[in-house]
């Protein structure tokens, strides 16, 4: 049972290169969500997707997009990286909202230099 | 304010000790109430699950919700030092379009 899978693992850019994190769940949940977690700043919403055909901007959005590819599948990309996107990406899943919690993948460690 | 604010840390103590760690809320419709553990360079796990207000206790671990004081809790009896990690406590309203709203977590170390 994987659960939320992300990929890569960890990903080393310079400034202006552009990239895909990819997340993918297999518990066939209706909503996924990216966030950056930094030192001191907790978990940050960049988008989430309430349910498959649907994005929607969170906290801190700019310099990201991204694509829900399926029900399964949720990818983020940064077009244009910049060394303020140096930092730890989740995804994460859930059946529908909040109230059900989220079930996390393990995180991509990216560093913009 | 923010909607959701908890105790900055870090938190260290020794084998054995009860652990205590809170957060507060300003939001009255939060109705679901969680606690995530996050090892260091792992993703968060969901913990404890509460809905409303009242206690749940899950081996050593007890999580209390008082939405009269908006005000959550979550306790550690008899600590080990594999329950070093940062723990979040996030919470949601309901209904379909609801998000969870995460605490910035606190580090807590267990020392043998």
């Amino acid at each position: 049972n994987a659960g939320v899978t992300q990929t890569p693992k960890f990903q080393v850019l310079k400034t202006g290169q552009s990239m895909t994190l990819q997340c993918a769940q297999d518990m066939n949940h209706n909503s996924m969500y990216w966030y950056r977690q930094d030192p001191g700043m907790g978990l940050r919403l960049i988008y989430y997707s309430a349910s498959e055909g649907t994005t929607d901007k969170g906290e801190v959005p700019n310099g990201y997009n991204v694509s829900r590819l399926n029900k399964r599948e949720f990818s983020l990309r940064l077009e244009s990286a910049a060394p303020s996107q140096t930092s730890v990406y989740f995804c994460a899943s859930s059946q529908q909202g909040g109230g059900y919690g989220y079930t996390f993948g393990s995180g991509t460690r990216l560093t913009v230099v | 304010q923010k909607e959701v604010e908890q105790d900055p840390g870090p938190l260290s103590v020794p084998e054995g000790a009860i652990v205590s760690l809170n957060c507060t809320y300003s939001n009255s419709a939060f109705q679901y109430f969680m606690w995530y553990r996050q090892y260091s360079r792992k993703g968060p796990e969901l913990l404890m699950y509460t809905y409303s207000s009242g206690n749940k206790e899950d081996g050593r671990f007890t999580a209390q919700v008082d939405k009269s004081s908006k005000y959550i809790s979550l306790f550690i009896r008899d600590s080990q030092p594999s329950d070093s990690a940062t723990y979040l406590c996030a919470m949601s309203a309901t209904g379909a379009n609801s998000k969870l709203t995460f605490g910035k977590g606190i580090t807590l170390s267990v020392r043998p």
